[in-house]
Formats: C-alpha cells, sequence, structure tokens
C-alpha cells in the first residue's frame, strides 16, 4: 500500500541553524499538509499546500517557516533559524481530496541543541 | 475557536473487552472526523474516517459512530487485544479553508494480557 516517507527520521540541529524536512507524499495526492506534535502535546496544524501554493497556515507559521514543492515527488519545510522551541515531531500528510483521509508520514523528530 | 476534546487520557482494560473511546468537537460545521492510533514514537495510522453526513463507519472489530448535533464521535474497539495498546486520536475538519486536522490530545490505552 502506499504510503507517506518523511525523511530524516531524526534531526539533532544546533539553535539558529536552517533544517529542511523532506516527505515523499503519495503519488495521486493533491493536498499536502505539515503539523508538528510537541513532547506529549496535541498535533498542531502547521501549513497546508495545494496547487503549488499554501492554502492555509497557523500562526505557529511565521516568516522563519517556509514550504516548497521543488519537483513532482517531493515537499519540504524548512526552518530557516531554529529555536529551542523548535524541537518537536513533525508529520508530513496527504490526501486526494475533502472526502478522503489524510495519511500520515512516521514523522521527523527535531531536536534543537 | 475549534476544539477537540478526548476522555478519559488513559485506559486500561482486560483482554477481550468491548471499549468506547470518546471525542467532543465545538464545530457544528463540521466536515468529517477521523480517528487515528499512534504507537509511542511513531506515526499516525488512519483508522476511520466518517464524513459529516455519515452517522457511523466500520473496519473489522472497530465502530466509529458520529452525532453532530451533540458534538461527539465514538470509537468501538470490540473483543480487545494487547495488540490493541496504543493511543487514539480523534480528529475533526471544518467545512471551508483546507480541510486541516483538529486533533484532540488522545486516549491511551492499554490492553492486558
Amino acid at each position: 500500500e502506499p504510503e507517506v516517507t518523511q525523511t530524516p527520521s531524526h534531526q539533532v540541529t544546533q539553535m539558529g541553524q536552517e533544517v529542511i524536512l523532506r516527505c515523499v507524499p503519495i503519488s495521486n495526492h493533491l493536498y499536502f499538509y505539515w503539523y508538528r506534535q510537541i513532547l506529549g502535546q496535541k498535533v498542531e496544524f502547521l501549513v497546508s499546500f495545494y496547487n503549488n501554493e499554501i492554502s492555509e497556515k497557523s500562526e505557529i507559521f511565521d516568516d522563519q517557516f517556509s514550504v516548497e514543492r521543488p519537483d513532482g515527488s517531493n515537499f519540504t519545510l524548512k526552518i530557516r533559524s531554529t529555536k529551542l522551541e523548535d524541537s518537536a515531531m513533525y508529520f508530513c500528510a496527504s490526501r486526494v481530496d475533502g472526502r478522503q483521509p489524510q495519511h500520515f508520514g512516521d514523522g521527523t523528530r527535531l531536536s534543537i541543541l | 475557536k475549534q476544539e477537540v476534546t478526548q476522555i478519559p487520557a488513559a485506559l486500561s482494560v482486560p483482554e477481550g473487552e468491548n471499549l468506547v473511546l470518546n471525542c467532543s468537537f465545538t464545530d457544528s460545521a463540521i466536515y468529517n472526523l477521523q480517528w487515528f492510533r499512534q504507537d509511542p514514537g511513531k506515526g499516525l495510522t488512519s483508522l476511520l474516517l466518517i464524513q459529516s453526513s455519515q452517522r457511523e463507519q466500520t473496519s473489522g472489530r472497530l465502530n466509529a459512530s458520529l452525532d453532530k448535533s451533540s458534538g461527539r464521535s465514538t470509537l468501538y474497539i470490540a473483543a480487545s487485544q494487547p495488540g490493541d495498546s496504543a493511543t487514539y486520536l480523534c480528529a475533526m475538519s471544518v467545512t471551508g479553508g483546507s480541510e486541516k486536522l483538529v486533533f484532540g490530545k488522545g486516549t491511551k490505552l492499554t490492553v492486558n494480557p
């Protein structure tokens, strides 16, 4: 069964450094999302992406964050200058359309030192 | 503000028991509701999706119901097994926007052999 894949599984970075988290959504899916989960807290929405542009973003998704779909398969989340509070599990999700479920990857654990 | 609440936060049952997990939500403009399973340190596995026009969905030993008028959903697990031990998350999407998911904090289920 097709699945969403995320790399790396764990990323350790110094505060202030840039990180890029990568996702390969399911191939025929059209809607893409990033969520994050701080340890012990709820899964929170960051941003949604459709038709090569951001369709919605949360308050968390400030100027330090950006997303890109550089080719037909990858979907990336970039954090320009990481902060300690960016430490979390980041999940990528995709879906075909609004009537179908969102499918999640296994996540990237981001640790900021 | 859209909010999803799951009670209880944790539940421990003996193997073989039938059980119900509860989810309540605040927004009557719900588009669909999705139940997930999350194993420790892992991603989210989609279990069931219920459209707002539906009352319930079934998959194997799982049955999810949706009552929009009361703002509640339940996940029924029949004949529980130790392998069902995980955290179960409920998430809603609302009409309009990008159909982002708003998550509850989850119920941590332990099925004891």
